[in-house]
């Protein structure tokens, strides 16, 4: 099984809700990642999980809330957004890189609309 | 930051022609990838060249890297439509498990 998983797939959520996106990966990989992507824009990295521990953190407001509860499992928990955060989240997913296996895996994304 | 400029930023051929993509980078780097993602959907991984290595091919993928210039080429010989997409170079660096995407190529191909 070569695949990430996504839920949902779209989310339209107002500027006081809470949400959370999920991603599940059954490769066996112990690092995981979530990307945000503007429109004709590359991805831009939010944050890593090396076994399931929060390795990298690249500034993102705190409005945004990782959570790696298992090593299959990644959530990114939302509140308060802003319009301005409305884009496509990937999730991703590898073999960390002391393992010399740096292929990342990508889901299929969650478009996300703010209101 | 961005890592990667490419160009150029969009390219429209027809089927059966090759097509070629250009990364820039600005700092040393431990390996480039290339990814390709189709409309509004994940990456999907293509290549990855180490920083040792100068030249590597995969089917109809050819990538070249020229570590002194800091810059890398990807060339997708004989076209075909299912091969219009957006195609990003990425760097890792340093001892971190992260990527840094180029800015991309939109690929067009007709028929």
């Amino acid at each position: 099984d070569t695949e990430v998983t996504q839920t949902p797939k779209h989310l339209v959520m107002g500027m006081t809700n809470k949400k959370s996106l999920k991603c599940e990966q059954h490769m066996g990989h112990r690092a995981m990642y979530w990307y945000k992507q503007k429109a004709k824009k590359p991805p831009e990295l939010m944050f890593v999980y090396s076994y399931e521990k929060l390795s990298i953190n690249e500034s993102v407001p705190s409005r945004f809330s990782p959570e790696c509860p298992n090593s299959s499992l990644l959530n990114l928990h939302l509140h308060a957004l802003q319009p301005e955060d409305s884009a496509l989240y990937l999730c991703a997913s590898s073999q960390p890189r002391t393992l010399r296996q740096e292929t990342q895996y990508f889901g299929p994304g969650t478009r996300l609309l703010v209101l | 930051s961005q890592q990667g400029e490419e160009d150029p930023q969009a390219l429209s051929i027809q089927e059966g022609e090759n097509a070629t993509m250009n990364c820039s980078y600005k700092t040393s780097i431990n390996n480039l990838q290339w990814y390709r993602q189709n409309s509004g959907r994940g990456l999907v991984h293509l290549i990855l060249i180490r920083s040792n290595e100068r030249e590597k091919h995969s089917g109809r993928l050819r990538v070249t890297l020229d570590t002194s210039k800091k810059s890398s080429s990807l060339l997708i010989t004989a076209s075909r439509a299912a091969d219009t997409a957006s195609y990003f170079c990425a760097t890792r660096t340093g001892t971190a498990s992260k990527l840094t995407f180029g800015t991309g190529t939109r690929l067009q191909v007709t028929l």
